[in-house]
This record gives structure tokens, sequence and C-alpha cells, in this order.
């Protein structure tokens, strides 16, 4: 069965320092991984994916996540944080290939003051 | 161009109605999910459809949730029976073969 896990439900960054975001998954498969943010009041919105090509996917608005299949972790990371980027974010994982259900983690909520 | 779009975006009902969800997908996308997002946790699947036709239903908790797509487009997710734990955020995508999912803005159902 195919789960994740993010390690920490808040984070707080100063505007312009770098984000971490931490991800581990666990997947008997080849997985697909994604990061969707989720601002409020607006629908889920995806960040980025990996799909068993580089294992440094870069996103929008300068996230990136990199696949580390030796420590099932896909770490989200943005070097310069901005006001904006303040939401919820979701990993998540699916079968490689697969066309059904996304399995989300319990979301990180990322604060970013000013 | 218009996205996912879901209604009603809220409905309060009371214990034990019945209550219908709508789910308006993007034109085209034959592919429609159904999840559920309780406060403070993140979304879980409930079902998904390819088409007409259910491809995994996995995810219903109980008989009292049934959904349908009648014609390949439009959902409806229906609740019978409703129970104060079914309070959630409903949340409807749609995907075009198997490609990224697009998220509605969900649908607030709270049973008092």
């Amino acid at each position: 069965a195919q789960s994740v896990t993010q390690l920490d439900s808040h984070v707080s960054v100063s505007e312009g320092t770098p984000v971490l975001l931490r991800c581990n998954y666990s997947s008997s498969y080849s997985p697909s991984l994604f990061w969707y943010v989720q601002h409020p009041n607006k629908g889920l919105q995806l960040l980025l994916k990996y799909t068993s090509a580089a294992t440094l996917v870069k996103g929008i608005n300068g996230f990136e996540a990199e696949f580390k299949k030796s420590e099932t972790s896909f770490h989200l990371t943005k070097p310069s944080a901005h006001m904006s980027d303040a939401a919820e974010y979701f990993c998540v994982v699916t079968l490689s290939g697969n066309t059904g259900k996304l399995i989300f983690g319990q979301g990180t909520t990322l604060q970013v003051k000013p | 161009g218009a996205g996912v779009s879901q209604t009603p975006s809220n409905k309060v009902t009371e214990k034990g109605k019945y209550v219908e969800l709508r789910c308006d997908p993007i034109s085209g996308h034959t592919a429609l999910y159904w999840y559920r997002q309780s406060l403070g946790q993140g979304p879980e699947f409930l079902i998904y459809f390819q088409g007409t036709g259910a491809a995994d239903d996995s995810g219903l908790p109980n008989d009292r949730f049934f959904a349908v797509r009648p014609e390949g487009s439009v959902s409806t997710l229906k609740i019978q029976r409703t129970e104060r734990g079914d309070s959630a955020v409903y949340l409807c995508a749609s995907s075009h073969s198997g490609n990224e999912q697009f998220f509605g803005p969900g649908t607030r159902l709270t049973v008092l």
C-alpha cells in the first residue's frame, strides 16, 4: 500500500529565507509523487510532480523537490520565501501510471513572517 | 476555459437528511474524482469515474454514500441519512486521460 508522511504539521519562516517541507513516502511499487498547495478558500493546485524521469523536479513559483529513493523522501524546497507562499501544502503519492486515487499526506501549514 | 465547479459551496443539513452534491468537471475530461477533507486533514479518496462508470469506489465509507455520472460529465455525490461525522469539505477533481487532476473549490457540508 502507498502512504505519505509529512514530518512537520507547521513550518514558520521569514520572508526571503529558504523553505523546506519534508515528506517521506511508502510504496510497494514505483510511485508517482506530487506536491499540491491549498490557499484559503481556493482549490488545490498542483505545484510539481515526479513520475520516474529526472529526480530533481522543478515546479511553479520557484518550488522544487528531489526524489531520493534510498531515503524514500520527496522534500519540497524554495530558496526564498514570499508572503504569498503562506498556505497548506500536501505531499501526495499514487501508483506510477495509475489513473486513479491520490493519497494525501496530513498537510503542512507554511507561515511566512514579514 | 472554466475550471471544475461544485455546487453548492456550502450545505447545512440536519442529521438523518439526504443531500446531493454536484460537480461539473472541465469540459472534455474523461476522469472524475471525489475526495473528502475533514478539518485539519488531507483529502481522502472516495470514488473515481472513467466516463460513466465507477472505476474505483473503494473509498466510499459505507452504503449511505453513492455517486453517479450518467452522461460522463456532471457527477452527483449522494449521502443518505447524514450523520454528524459526515461533516467535511467534499472535493471534486477531473483529469484528461490520467494526467494532472484539477480540483474544484469544494462543498462544505455541515450536519447539525
